[in-house]
């Protein structure tokens, strides 16, 4: 399985934007980068997907490096409730019977403070 | 339905019985995935299943975890003679997995079992 690399964890202050960081040196040609976040005592949810380009939604923005060796999962304006561990997946589309599986690493931890 | 839905809750168990833990994915998802999460650790990949193809078992940690799918329903996750150190957060996930685009995988709650 393709390797992603993280910080333990990350600390920002509220209402300040937030870049956590992804290495995935092995990335191949067909792994599609993943974000979840776990929030204190519940399930993972998805925060955002992308391949090559830079993606936005509502909850955050994904930027690439050209290389696709690294990415950037970017919270525009941390709010307390962003505190949760972050975890970065690479996620490949195996056609001939494999299986294209999530696995998690121990993600960043991210502290918000007031 | 609403989300994912797993049961029990909570489970205490005595050393040495069988569990059997329950997933309800979303209504049409194909993938469903089950992971073990003990305190205070990240989640470890146990078992997946997609549609019709040969389930994943890569990450079952030993013969006394099974898991069976019916279709592309429910999911149980049967583990034999429980051991204290099976004492988790056990989480089911299911994606719609339609094409290699999404695979945004949605939770449901987890069931804590006890070994005790």
């Amino acid at each position: 399985d393709a390797k992603t690399t993280q910080p333990n964890s990350m600390e920002s202050n509220e209402e300040e934007p937030v870049h956590l960081p992804c290495n995935h040196s092995t990335i191949s040609g067909t792994d599609y980068i993943h974000w979840y976040r776990q929030l204190p005592s519940q399930g993972p949810e998805y925060v955002i997907h992308g391949l090559t380009s830079n993606v936005n939604n509502r909850m955050a923005s994904l930027a690439i490096a050209e290389d696709r060796k690294s990415s950037t999962l970017i919270l525009h304006r941390a709010t307390l409730r962003d505190a949760a561990v972050y975890y970065c997946i690479l996620s490949g589309f195996i056609t001939q019977g494999g299986s294209e599986k999530l696995v998690f690493g121990k993600g960043t931890k991210l502290t918000v403070n007031p | 339905g609403a989300g994912v839905s797993q049961s029990p809750s909570n489970k205490v168990t005595e050393k040495g019985k069988d569990v059997e833990l329950r997933c309800d994915p979303i209504s049409g998802h194909t993938a469903l995935y089950w992971y073990r999460q003990r305190l205070g650790q990240g989640l470890e990949f146990l078992i997946y299943f997609q549609g019709n193809s040969a389930p994943d078992k890569s990450g079952l940690p030993s013969d006394r975890f099974s898991a069976e799918r019916t279709g592309e329903s429910v999911s149980t996750l049967t583990i034999q003679r429980t051991q204290q150190e099976d004492s988790a957060v056990y989480l089911c996930a299911s994606s719609p997995r339609v094409t290699a685009q999404n695979t945004e995988a949605f939770f449901g709650q987890g069931t804590r079992l006890t070994v005790v």
